[in-house]
């Protein structure tokens, strides 16, 4: 069974700091791999989606990862962060079967 | 486009109630999930459906829970008798199809918040 580790479960920074979220998965097949982002009291919304090709992704709001994958693993980046991006974010893998397995979530607290 | 559509927003029942929760999914997406996301942990899939029938429900308690889509549109999931351990918000979500990749990922629903006191 494929299962997803997201390894920090609490970030604080400034704003205006670099941001890096670890997400390492298990299976040895083919996947797809997602970052999810989910405002305070809102819905989960996609931030970007990696199928195949350039290993490196870019999404919105100027998010973008990177697929390792000797390393299995999909981290998440932003070079500057701002207060509004205060939120949790899931990464998430999917096989041929379309079943998303997520990680256990960051909660990311910018600090203005 | 209009989103995923799920009600209520929000129930608080006593242990070993029943509840029912509503998914109506967007037009044309042949493809269900019910996940449940506890609070501090990511959402879990309980069951899949493809427009009517079930593709995966290997995760579903299915002593208490059942979840239907006879149409092959909506959706409701049942928790009968609730736990205080359902506490959490059921997110229901939808895409195109299987294996969709020209689909980005699922649409999900602002979800329901159980709360079993």
């Amino acid at each position: 069974a494929q299962s997803v580790s997201q390894h920090n479960h609490h970030v604080i920074l400034s704003e205006a700091a670099s941001l890096e979220l670890g997400c390492n998965y298990s299976y040895g097949g083919t996947v797809n791999l997602f970052w999810y982002v989910q405002y305070p009291g809102q819905h989960l919304q996609l931030l970007l989606k990696y199928f195949s090709g350039d290993p490196l992704v870019k999404g919105i709001k100027g998010f973008e990862a990177e697929f390792i994958k000797s390393k299995f693993s999909f981290n998440l980046r932003k070079p500057s962060v701002q207060w509004s991006d205060t939120a949790e974010y899931f990464c998430a893998v999917n096989n041929a079967g379309n079943m998303l397995t997520f990680g256990g979530g960051t909660r990311l607290m910018v600090k203005p | 486009e209009a989103g995923v559509a799920q009600s209520p927003r929000y129930k608080i029942i006593e242990k070993r109630q029943s509840v029912a929760f509503w998914c109506n999914p967007i037009s044309g997406h042949a493809t269900l999930y019910w996940y449940q996301q506890i609070l501090g942990q990511g959402p879990k899939l309980l069951i899949q459906f493809q427009n009517n029938g079930v593709v995966d429900d290997s995760q579903l308690p299915k002593d208490r829970f059942s979840a239907e889509r006879l149409k092959g549109v909506d959706s409701t999931l049942k928790i009968q008798p609730a736990k205080l351990e359902d506490s959490a918000v059921y997110l229901c979500a939808s895409s195109l199809g299987l294996a969709s990749r020209s689909y980005y990922g699922y649409t999900f629903g602002s979800g329901t918040r159980l709360t079993v006191v």
